[in-house]
């Protein structure tokens, strides 16, 4: 099956320092991602919704300025956390699906998601 | 996006059958519902999907009746292992099949020996 990776699985920062995460389709080319944040004991939060070469779609109450997102190929997103504060420590997590051509498991669609990024600011 | 509403939580004993069911009252005519399980700390994964009726996979069984406003999904003989938070997503594939999904609070499903 398709494979989505995060990297890094878990990162510690300093409060004010910024922190980029990289959400790579291993064996699939993805058009667009998607990337959610987990709060502990709370279900999956969309922040945004990547587009491979253009500008990504935030979703409400997410700071574009803050959570930079860039989907520079088909196979590669990285969200970057600026200026983190210790507020911003979460379990972030990043989804990407198939283009139409490359689905080969008889089903309409299907999200892939990556194992996620730990990522704590001290 | 529809909404989705589940138990929060459930407990069952090794061996049973456990069914796990979800609503979604204004599901639209081009949305499918999918199933995932997910582990703490790691991503959510795919367990099964259907549109109507009944779909059976490997690992679950997923019952939609005709109105599609409701579904179940059917853990066969669970274990341990199946310890986990359960999540039942609605929607639409679009732009050609990249599907913006809103994740509800799902249920943690306790499987107890």
């Amino acid at each position: 099956g398709a494979v989505v990776s995060q990297h890094p699985s878990w990162v510690i920062c300093k409060s004010g320092t910024s922190v980029k995460i990289e959400c790579r389709s291993l064996d699939f080319q993805a058009t667009t991602m998607f990337w959610y944040r987990q709060f502990p004991k709370q279900s999956l939060m969309l922040m945004a919704t990547s587009n491979e070469g253009s500008k990504a779609t935030y979703e409400q109450g997410v700071e574009k300025d803050k959570f930079l997102i860039n989907h520079a190929s088909l196979t590669l997103s990285t969200l970057t956390v600026t200026s983190a504060h210790p507020e911003d420590s979460s379990f972030y997590i990043c989804s990407a699906s198939q283009t139409s051509r490359q689905r080969s498991s008889g089903r309409v669609y299907e999200q892939y998601f990556g194992p996620g990024t730990r990522l704590t600011v001290t | 996006l529809a909404k989705t509403t589940q138990p929060i939580s459930m407990d069952s004993y090794e061996g049973q059958e456990v069914n796990i069911t979800c609503s979604h009252n204004n599901i639209a005519t081009n949305d499918y519902i999918t199933w995932y399980q997910q582990f703490p700390s790691q991503g959510p994964r795919f367990i099964i999907q259907g549109y109507k009726t009944k779909v059976t996979n490997e690992v679950a069984s997923l019952f939609i009746p005709a109105d599609r406003k409701s579904s179940t999904l059917s853990l066969p003989r669970v274990s341990l292992s199946d310890t986990a938070v359960y999540y039942c997503l609605v929607g639409a594939a679009l732009f050609g099949g990249y599907q913006k999904v809103t994740f509800g609070i799902g249920t943690k499903l306790q499987v107890i020996p």
